[in-house]
């Protein structure tokens, strides 16, 4: 089991490019999250997914932010114009039955942002 | 609306030491309740967990939780601290679905030597 992997794992980009985190959830789980972590705000529910379909996209902080999940082993956060508001870690997680509690969140090691 | 608070952002403690990491939450009716762990560097994972049952639920590397119902608490003990448990420990709730946490504000919790 590799676990769910994430990258890059830093990226410095300048305000205004476009950025693009990728995602590679375990194979066999059905659900996959998207966590923003900032010391300000602490961690946040992006968007998730469920069977490659978004169920609830309503913490995407705004239209810069789009998720995408083409396929159950792919999954991208992007952002497009990048602000420096937008640093933080982005944290994607998987799990095999999002109504069970008997399935935990599995995380990624992250991907920490930096847009100056 | 639920809520979790975690008092304390940071708590040190001597290897060797209890270790005492507080979670309050409100909620209307009983939830499910998580403790996660985040090494550095690291995403979180699932330390321990309460759903139905036992209301003292052990977890990895020793640690266990009790809840307690006329508290509204889910506090996080460990006997004695040994210098692997640094890291930031996050309390979660969630009533109705394992998406929907609502997640505390982390405690870092330090080990002096």
């Amino acid at each position: 089991d590799a676990g769910v992997i994430q990258s890059p794992r830093h990226e410095v980009t300048e305000m205004g490019q476009e950025v693009t985190l990728r995602c590679k959830p375990i194979s066999g789980h059905n659900s996959l999250f998207w966590y923003r972590q900032t010391m300000m705000r602490g961690l946040e529910l992006l968007i998730y997914f469920n069977n490659n379909v978004p169920i609830d996209d309503s913490g995407m902080p705004e239209d810069r932010f789009s998720a995408k999940m083409p396929n159950a082993s792919f999954s991208t956060l992007k952002i497009q114009p990048s602000e420096p508001r937008d640093s933080a870690v982005y944290f994607c997680a998987s799990t095999v039955d999002r109504d069970s509690y008997n399935s935990p969140l599995h995380f990624g090691n992250g991907t920490r942002l930096t847009v100056t | 609306a639920q809520s979790v608070t975690q008092l304390g952002s940071h708590v040190s403690v001597s290897e060797g030491a209890l270790v005492l990491l507080r979670c309050n939450y409100s909620s209307s009716v009983p939830p499910y309740l998580f403790w996660y762990v985040q090494y550095p560097n690291q995403g979180l994972q699932l330390l321990l967990k309460y759903t139905t049952g036992a209301t003292l639920v052990k977890g990895i590397n020793g640690f266990e939780a009790e809840f307690k119902k006329s508290e509204t608490s889910f506090h996080l003990t460990k006997p004695s601290a040994h210098m692997s448990d640094a890291a930031e420990y996050f309390c979660a709730v969630s009533l109705d679905s394992n998406y929907q946490l609502i997640w505390g504000a982390g405690t870092k919790l330090i080990i002096k030597p």
